[in-house]
């Protein structure tokens, strides 16, 4: 597979903290995506950004996209309890055929 | 809740038998794509059915094969079972064209 890399693995935060992950792709994308997954339950996409855009927020989300470093972030600010999950994302280079990254596995600490 | 449902939600089988897993697309989507996630990996892209013909595969052998229904749900078969297939199956439903894909709560399948 042609997985991308993110970073970090997993994140331990508190309550109010931000949370930020970072994904690594490997090949031109028509867009990338986020999504949640909560104990290895189906996907919640949370938001899309396109090769053309550099940043997109979505309520408490941010995420950037640089393509030069073939690049995206997703921070998640003033994190609750509620944001403990997986957290993926997805390359999109032909449209609907997604190839997802390994995840970052995020604890929110009350 | 996204609308896609997916049956059954647990499954066991043993090695060599056939299995047959399906998902019922949110209204209004024609197309459906699969994807298998292993413990503790990201999904993998199985293939895509619009349409009722297959749309794009991923690196998957024959032995996975689908199918779409006029009502644009969808089957995922899988002949001679090994145990690395043991993961859960995820579908998605989309219209064609559209960019989001709306996942179902996926399939949890061992295999022994």
């Amino acid at each position: 597979s042609q997985q991308g890399e993110e970073d970090p693995q997993a994140l331990s935060i508190q309550e109010g903290e931000n949370a930020t992950m970072n994904c690594s792709y490997k090949t031109s994308i028509n867009n990338l995506q986020w999504y949640r997954q909560n104990s290895g339950r189906g996907l919640v996409h949370l938001i899309l950004i396109r090769s053309n855009e550099r940043e997109k927020h979505s309520g408490r989300l941010r995420v950037t996209l640089d393509t030069s470093k073939k690049s995206s972030s997703l921070l998640i600010t003033a994190s609750r309890a509620a944001d403990t999950a997986s957290y993926f994302c997805a390359e999109d280079t032909s449209y609907g055929k997604l190839t997802f990254g390994q995840g970052t596995i995020l604890t929110v600490h009350p | 809740e996204t609308g896609v449902t997916q049956s059954p939600t647990h499954l066991i089988k043993t090695r060599g038998q056939q299995v047959t897993l399906r998902c019922s697309s949110q209204s209004g989507h024609n197309t459906v794509s699969w994807y298998q996630q292993a413990l503790g990996q990201g999904p993998q892209f199985i293939f895509q059915y619009y349409r009722e013909e297959e749309n794009g595969r991923g690196n998957f052998p024959p032995r996975f094969s689908g199918l779409q229904f006029p009502n644009y749900s969808s089957e995922l078969n899988v002949n001679a079972l090994e145990l690395d297939d043991s993961a859960l199956y995820l579908c998605a439903s989309s219209l064609y064209g559209e960019e989001t894909q709306y996942f179902g709560p996926g399939t949890r399948l061992l295999v022994l």
